[in-house]
């Protein structure tokens, strides 16, 4: 089975721009969550997803991050629009529904703001 | 305020020996506790986890204890390999379909 894959690896964006970033969870996976990896503030959760109903929708990320689960295999997180502190590794991961604790997570996308 | 507390941030051991990895949390609420493994440029992978119900759970070289009533838990690398550099992150959650709260990592470097 494929595990969790996300697309671009890589993107660099100017201030102001808005991007996609797009995960395919693990095929039969239901649950999907969308994190933020930096060396300062480690890994964040933005947003996730129990199957596809947004449970959690950004927080303190909220007013430019927007998540969306478009069907059971392919979600994206918009970010509207981009600011230089947005630079970080944005990670997609997911697990099955009922009872699944694992979650597993893809490669992640590397966002450069300049 | 850090939801869940690693130490140390570095740690360096020869190939043979075992490195221990600590990690303390603050919500009583927490019952799952994954590690997760991570190399430059990669995802995190799932090594091993454990539930509030259990004290202990291993995984080949690797095993997890938890005590409860102090908030605390241990990774143990036993038999520590040159593939096992990486930095290590604990996790904690109050259930399945949960989000994840992660410490920052403790980066362990094995010399053969």
């Amino acid at each position: 089975d494929a595990g969790v894959t996300q697309t671009p690896r890589h993107e660099v964006a100017e201030k102001g721009q808005t991007i996609i970033l797009k995960c395919e969870p693990v095929s039969g996976h239901n649950d999907l969550f969308w994190y933020r990896q930096t060396k300062i503030q480690g890994l964040e959760l933005l947003s996730y997803f129990r199957s596809k109903s947004l449970m959690e929708d950004g927080g303190a990320f909220k007013d430019r991050f927007k998540a969306e689960m478009l069907n059971s295999s392919f979600s994206t997180l918009k970010i509207q629009p981009t600011e230089p502190k947005d630079s970080a590794v944005y990670l997609c991961a997911s697990s099955r529904d009922w009872g699944g604790f694992e979650q597993y997570f893809g490669p992640g996308t590397r966002l450069t703001v300049l | 305020q850090q939801q869940v507390r690693q130490s140390p941030q570095s740690l360096t051991v020869w190939e043979g020996e075992t490195a221990i990895l600590n990690c303390s949390y603050e919500d009583s609420t927490f019952n799952y506790f994954p590690w997760y493994q991570q190399f430059p440029g990669e995802g995190p992978a799932l090594l091993i986890s454990i539930r509030s119900v259990s004290d202990k759970k291993e995984d080949g070289r690797f095993t997890i204890f938890f005590n409860k009533r102090e908030k605390k838990l241990s990774l143990h690398i036993t038999d520590s390999q040159p593939g096992d550099s990486a930095t290590y992150f604990c996790a904690a959650s109050e259930g399945y379909a949960q989000g994840l709260t992660f410490g920052l990592g403790t980066r362990v470097s094995v010399f053969p």
